[in-house]
């Protein structure tokens, strides 16, 4: 079982706001980094640590980080935004990594 | 740009002795921790364990006792290997480059590999 908890699945309206949320106490002292999977693909990363956004990645996303939960969200979805989306940390101990179990976004 | 590629065997045996290697270009091995990263079909992302530049490792707790990783500067290359493989090995493996201030920033393609008799 993963120390980062998503919700399975969530869609979202074309053109509408959706957030995406990843919980777990290891949260309170680590930030998280957010990645992008399509089907056949290799992650990809949308929000790296205290909610920066690497280059080349739209505005629309965006991180935020709110006692135990840090959440990614997507202003005015599109299309190519459905994607599967993992949350990533450190876990309670601090030393090793750990992944959220994903978010299949479906954007309708 | 920093450029990440597996390599290894696809099709493997029960309980044979599983070897990946990373070759990264552009960028160097230094400075930076090495992450090795899977993905069963269908499923999550499992996070196997990394090596920094200077050899210190950390393994996932679940796969410690099976897992090594090693790493050589001069070939700007790291290295996986997994003990007594079964079918529930078989995933893409992946390995990223990762710092703590910027996450996991560049990861490789990704190689499947399937364990079957």
């Amino acid at each position: 079982s993963s120390e980062l908890t998503q919700d399975p699945a969530v869609s979202v309206a074309l053109g509408q706001t959706v957030r995406i949320t990843c919980q777990g106490d290891s949260l309170r002292t680590s930030y998280a980094t957010w990645f992008q999977q399509k089907p056949g693909q290799a992650p990809i990363r949308v929000i790296y640590p205290r909610n920066n956004r690497p280059s080349g990645i739209p505005d629309r996303f965006s991180g935020s980080t709110s006692r135990d939960t840090a959440s990614l969200t997507i202003t005015g979805a599109q299309a190519e935004d459905e994607a599967d989306y993992y949350c990533n940390s450190r876990d309670s101990s601090g030393r090793n990594l750990v992944f959220g179990g994903g978010t299949k976004l479906t954007v309708l | 740009q920093v450029h990440l590629q597996e390599s290894g065997p696809g099709l493997m045996k029960p309980s044979e002795t599983l070897s990946l290697t990373c070759t990264v270009s552009g960028g160097s091995i230094s400075d930076y921790y090495w992450s090795w990263i899977r993905q069963p079909p269908g499923k999550g992302l499992e996070w196997i364990g990394y090596i920094y530049y200077n050899g210190n490792t950390n393994y996932n707790p679940s796969l410690k006792s099976r897992v090594t990783m090693s790493v050589d500067t001069s070939k700007d290359q790291f290295s996986l290997k997994l003990t007594s493989v079964t079918a529930a090995d078989t995933a893409v493996y992946y390995c990223a480059r990762g710092t703590t201030m910027m996450g996991l920033d560049f990861w490789g393609q990704g190689t499947l590999v399937t364990v079957s008799s």
